[in-house]
């Protein structure tokens, strides 16, 4: 059974940084499209970040430059670093399966605030 | 990038009715080599996150209720649901994967009439 796991959220100040993890099960991260996809309270989805199989990653305009994606084979195990973190990233962060995602995990909250 | 509209914002429909949510890209998602539309449509009710009901623009996913169906081509798609049932009311998302950076449309809100 395919299972994605997300952590690492939680309350941050502004210019802060975060690691996401999302734990995969069921199947091997490494050779899947993997993304974060985030929503803010009340709003829409966003995609944020994709990596494909051999690696090439992409971002959102949004993130570009701040946030990083990221994987470990050995523990199929997807992240997102997020550096100089902005109230306006205050979302909910799902990680999902494929370019249409047809698996996501539960999300992780992250919050910035002072 | 590839920006998604959805239409309308919001509908409501009597238990039983056809629920038509559209969903338009700035540029084609249909890619002529392999004939495919890279168009998805997705279901989110409150607390929970998003479930794939469609794909290809019409293929639908596994377990998925045959009373949702997915239709049209190029820039302009649609999202049916033949006979809404109260479990149905939901936000409904559009999204594209055709560019490598994938987009979202904004959202349709539906709730029993």
């Amino acid at each position: 059974e395919v299972q994605l796991v997300e952590s690492g959220g939680g309350l941050i100040q502004p210019g802060g940084s975060l690691r996401l993890s999302c734990a995969a099960s069921g199947f091997t991260v490494s050779n899947n499209y993997m993304s974060w996809v985030r929503q803010a309270p009340g709003k829409g989805l966003e995609w944020v970040s994709v990596i494909y199989s051999d690696g090439r990653t992409y971002y959102a305009d949004s993130v570009k430059g701040r946030f990083t994606i990221s994987r470990d084979n050995s523990n199929n195990t997807l992240y997102l670093q997020m550096n100089s973190l902005r109230a306006e990233d205050t979302a909910v962060y799902y990680c999902a399966r494929l370019l249409y995602f047809d698996y996501w995990g539960r999300g992780t909250l992250v919050t910035v605030s002072s | 990038d590839i920006v998604m509209t959805q239409s309308p914002d919001s509908l409501a429909v009597s238990l039983g009715e056809r629920a038509t949510i559209n969903c338009k890209s700035s540029q084609s998602v249909l890619y002529s080599s392999n004939n495919k539309n890279y168009l998805a449509w997705y279901q989110q009710k409150p607390g929970q996150p998003p479930k794939l009901l469609i794909y290809w623009a019409s293929t639908r996913e596994s377990g998925v209720p045959d009373r949702f169906s997915g239709s049209g081509s190029g820039t302009d798609f649609t999202l049916t649901i033949s006979s809404l049932q109260a479990e149905d009311v939901a936000v409904y998302y559009c999204q594209q994967y055709y560019s490598t950076l994938l987009t979202f449309g904004p959202g349709t809100k539906v709730d029993i009439k």
